[in-house]
This record gives C-alpha cells, sequence and structure tokens, in this order.
C-alpha cells in the first residue's frame, strides 16, 4: 500500500536554528498538508498546500514557518529559528481528492528543541 | 473558528464492553472522518461519513452523522485490546481545504 514517507524519524536542534522536515507524499495526490502533535495532544492543523501553493494555513503558521515543493516528489516544511515550543510530532498529510477520501499521514517527526 | 470537541478524553474498557465516543462541531460540516492513533503512531483514516443522517458499519466499529451535520460518534462493540488507542474525529467545512481534528478519545482496554 502507498505511504507517505517521512524523514528524518527524529529531529533534535537547538533553539534558534532552522530545521527543514522533509516528506514524500504518495505520488497522485494532490493535496498536501502538515500537522503537527504536541505530546499527548491533539493533532493540529498548520497549513494545505495544493497546486504549488498554500491553500490555507493556521494561527500556529507564522512568519518563521514555510513550505516548498521543490521538485515533483518532496514537500518540506521549514521553520526557521525554532523555540522551545516548537518541539512536537509533525505529520505530513496527503490526499487524492479533498473532501472525498482520507488522509494519508506520513509516520511523523519527532522534533525536539533544547 | 471551527471547532471540532470529542468526549470523553479518555474511555477504560473492560475486555468485551461496548463504548461510545461523541464528536461535536460548532459548525456544520461538509463531511467527518475518523481516525486511529495506536500509541507512538501516526493518525490512521478509518473511515468518512458524508451524508446527513449516515451510518456506516466497519465490523465492530459504527460510525455515525448527525441529520445536521454538527455531531457525530462511534460505538465500539466488545471492545478488544487490538481496540487500544486514540480515536479522532476530524471535520471539514465546505470550503475548506483541512480538517480539523478533534482533541481524541483515548481508549484503554482491561482484560
Amino acid at each position: 500500500e502507498p505511504e507517505v514517507t517521512q524523514t528524518p524519524s527524529h529531529q533534535v536542534t537547538q533553539m534558534g536554528q532552522e530545521v527543514i522536515l522533509r516528506c514524500v507524499p504518495i505520488s497522485n495526490h494532490l493535496y498536501f498538508y502538515w500537522y503537527r502533535q504536541i505530546l499527548g495532544q491533539k493533532v493540529e492543523f498548520l497549513v494545505s498546500f495544493y497546486n504549488n501553493e498554500i491553500s490555507e494555513k493556521s494561527e500556529i503558521f507564522d512568519d518563521q514557518f514555510s513550505v516548498e515543493r521543490p521538485d515533483g516528489s518532496n514537500f518540506t516544511l521549514k521553520i526557521r529559528s525554532t523555540k522551545l515550543e516548537d518541539s512536537a510530532m509533525y505529520f505530513c498529510a496527503s490526499s487524492e481528492l479533498v473532501r472525498v477520501y482520507g488522509y494519508t499521514f506520513g509516520s511523523g517527526t519527532r522534533l525536539t528543541v533544547v | 473558528g471551527q471547532q471540532v470537541m470529542q468526549i470523553p478524553q479518555y474511555q477504560h474498557v473492560q475486555e468485551g464492553e461496548d463504548f461510545t465516543t461523541y464528536c461535536n462541531s460548532s459548525t456544520t460540516l461538509s463531511n467527518i472522518q475518523w481516525y486511529k492513533q495506536r500509541p507512538g503512531g501516526h493518525p490512521v483514516f478509518l473511515i468518512q461519513l458524508v451524508k446527513s443522517g449516515e451510518v456506516k458499519k466497519q465490523k465492530r466499529l459504527t460510525f455515525q452523522f448527525g441529520e445536521a451535520k454538527k455531531n457525530s460518534s462511534l460505538h465500539i462493540t466488545a471492545t478488544q485490546t487490538t481496540d487500544v488507542g486514540t480515536y479522532f474525529c476530524a471535520g471539514a467545512l465546505s470550503n475548506d481545504y483541512k480538517l480539523s481534528f478533534g482533541a481524541g478519545t483515548t481508549v484503554t482496554v482491561r482484560a
């Protein structure tokens, strides 16, 4: 079964550093998303991406965050100048048709900011 | 903004018993989806409900979408240890690209 692949599985970074989280969505999916989950809490929407541009973003997704689809396969989330409160599990997801099929989530990247 | 509330937050169930988790939205939804997240895992899509009053079954799991498309429920019968995990509902508005997740119901099972 097709999978969404995320790398790295765990990233430890110093406060103030930049990190790039990488995702390879399912190849025929058109919609891409980033969510995050602080330990033990709900899954929070960050951003959705379609047709090479952001279609929607949440209040969490401020200027420190950016997304890119640099080539035909990768979908990245960049966090500039990380803060302690950015520590969370970051999930990438993709879907074939919005509101028609469910999302396929990747296994996540656990980001720890120290 | 759109709020999706889910209760209860925790459900401790004796193996073999039934339980229900409920999801409520502050706004009318175009569809609602349910996901299961095993401990240490990622959300896995279970099902999507689109029509008002829709009921779908997956073996021991019964999903229902309310008539007003603002609430949903998941009922599990004869709970097994494999049902352990957190069940999230996630709702989408008509014009949204995103899903808004509820806080989840974390299920533990006593053998």
